[in-house]
């Protein structure tokens, strides 16, 4: 599958940790993107980077933060973990910055 | 700041009736409005964007700018259909503004 992949599937975890999620992109594509589902906030755009710098900030807390390695995949960092940031998390990618955006299959986080 | 809404977030219809999912934005720049779609288990995916001016499995969406309104219809609906559908809206370099989404239901 050269689609997008994401790792774990699922994550349980307790408040007050600190979680790392990763994506892998599409093969070829440069740009990633990251979006947080939640029941009461639908799907929120969180951060963009493209060939390994950021590119583009939305509603990330600063306990968030991501990076894109110099391979392309990205790590997603949560960190002083609270109740309310269980959520599904996803990945997409796209070639480059303007272009259809593809979805990985997400990462359930439960904070416990 | 851009908005998509999707007023429903239920709908239930039976198999062979017409199905319309209505999507409206908000946004102060030049449109550019997609639908994705979530089958059960599955990961989002794209359906169909309103510059490609296609239908995807009987689907249809136009972009109405006076309305604000990119509603997405088919005809017909198949069981298959079944699934949660995003209006989204692209925004400032590539960003995507989601609606709350539709739980679609087809009836057999």
């Amino acid at each position: 599958d050269s689609g997008v992949t994401q790792t774990p599937k699922h994550l349980i975890t307790a408040t007050g940790q600190r979680v790392t999620l990763r994506c892998s992109p599409r093969s070829g594509d440069l740009s990633v993107y990251w979006y947080q589902q939640s029941l009461d906030q639908g799907l929120q755009f969180l951060i963009q980077y493209y060939n390994g710098e950021e590119r583009a900030k939305g509603n990330i807390l600063e306990r968030f933060s991501a990076q894109q390695f110099p391979d392309l995949h990205s790590e997603l960092n949560l960190s002083s973990l609270e109740l309310g940031d269980s959520a599904l998390y996803f990945c997409a990618s796209s070639p480059q910055v303007t272009d259809t955006q593809y979805f990985g299959p997400g990462t359930r986080l439960t904070v416990l | 700041a851009q908005r998509v809404t999707q007023p429903e977030k239920l709908l239930s219809v039976f198999k062979g009736a017409p199905v319309e999912l209505k999507c409206n934005y908000s946004y102060s720049g030049s449109p550019e409005l997609f639908w994705y779609v979530q089958y059960s288990r599955q990961r989002l995916q794209l359906l169909l964007r309103h510059i490609s001016r296609e239908s995807i499995k009987g689907f249809t969406a136009d972009l109405n700018k006076g309305e604000t309104s990119f509603h997405l219809k088919k005809p017909f609906a198949q069981e298959e259909d079944s699934a949660m559908y995003y209006c989204a809206l692209l925004y400032g370099n590539n960003r995507l503004a989601f609606g709350k989404g539709n739980q679609v239901v087809v009836i057999p």
